[in-house]
């Protein structure tokens, strides 16, 4: 079973903070998504990384994938309450699979 | 176009019961899946479906069956609920040019309580 653990679970800042969520496997994914989920709706993608070692940069969140296509990080910078949310990483094999998921909550 | 949308929304059913929750999707695609999630386990696939008249089971599919009849609809059935299936159910559906870079589409989710 292929399984993808995100860290950390939980993440509670004040507006303006940086801050990392990791997604990590022991399996080589073909590519790799984030997904953001606010209360009450369903996930959205926010991007795919597909090639190991790619960054890529959507306004204050950076996504990179690791070289070896088993992990992949969400960076934020200057967090706004807007940000708050459910993020989810997922790896694509035949099928999605994803990670367990980290809550931020981002207090003005 | 409103997208994937699910029915109902909110449901309470007493273990034993049955019932049927709706996926529609406008968008024309042809892959289909239904997820349970459950706090601190993400998204696990229950069934999905590559194209009208198919059906295939996911990671979670014990307590389930699904039916697809027509490309725009994807029906998820508890035959004998239990408390174990209580969880948010989503469904989405995705149209494959490139299985790299499949984009998925979910439905708001549907709140089952089995008491």
């Amino acid at each position: 079973t292929q399984l993808l653990e995100q860290s950390p679970q939980f993440l509670s800042i004040q507006e303006g903070e940086n801050l990392t969520v990791y997604c990590n496997s022991s399996s080589v994914f073909s590519s790799l998504q984030w997904y953001r989920q606010e209360p009450g709706e369903g996930p959205v993608l926010l991007v795919t990384v597909v090639t190991g070692g790619e960054v890529k940069k959507l306004k204050r969140l950076t996504f990179q994938f690791g070289d070896a296509r088993k992990d992949s990080s969400l960076h934020i910078t200057a967090a706004q309450p807007g940000d708050t949310g459910l993020y989810l990483c997922a790896g694509v094999a035949n099928k999605l699979i994803f990670g367990t998921g980290t809550r931020l909550q981002v207090f003005p | 176009n409103a997208g994937v949308t699910q029915t109902p929304k909110f449901r309470v059913l007493k273990t034993g019961q049955s019932m049927t929750l709706l996926c529609a999707q406008d968008m024309n695609h042809e892959y289909m899946y239904w997820y349970r999630q459950d706090p601190g386990m993400g998204l696990r696939l229950i069934h999905y479906s590559v194209g009208e008249g198919t059906t295939a089971k996911g990671e979670v599919p014990d307590g389930y069956n699904v039916s697809r009849l027509k490309k725009q609809n994807f029906l998820l059935g508890l035959e004998s609920a239990a408390p174990s299936q209580t969880s948010v159910y989503f469904c989405a559906s995705s149209y494959v040019s490139s299985r790299t870079r499949e984009t998925q589409y979910f439905g708001p989710g549907t709140r089952l309580l089995v008491l």
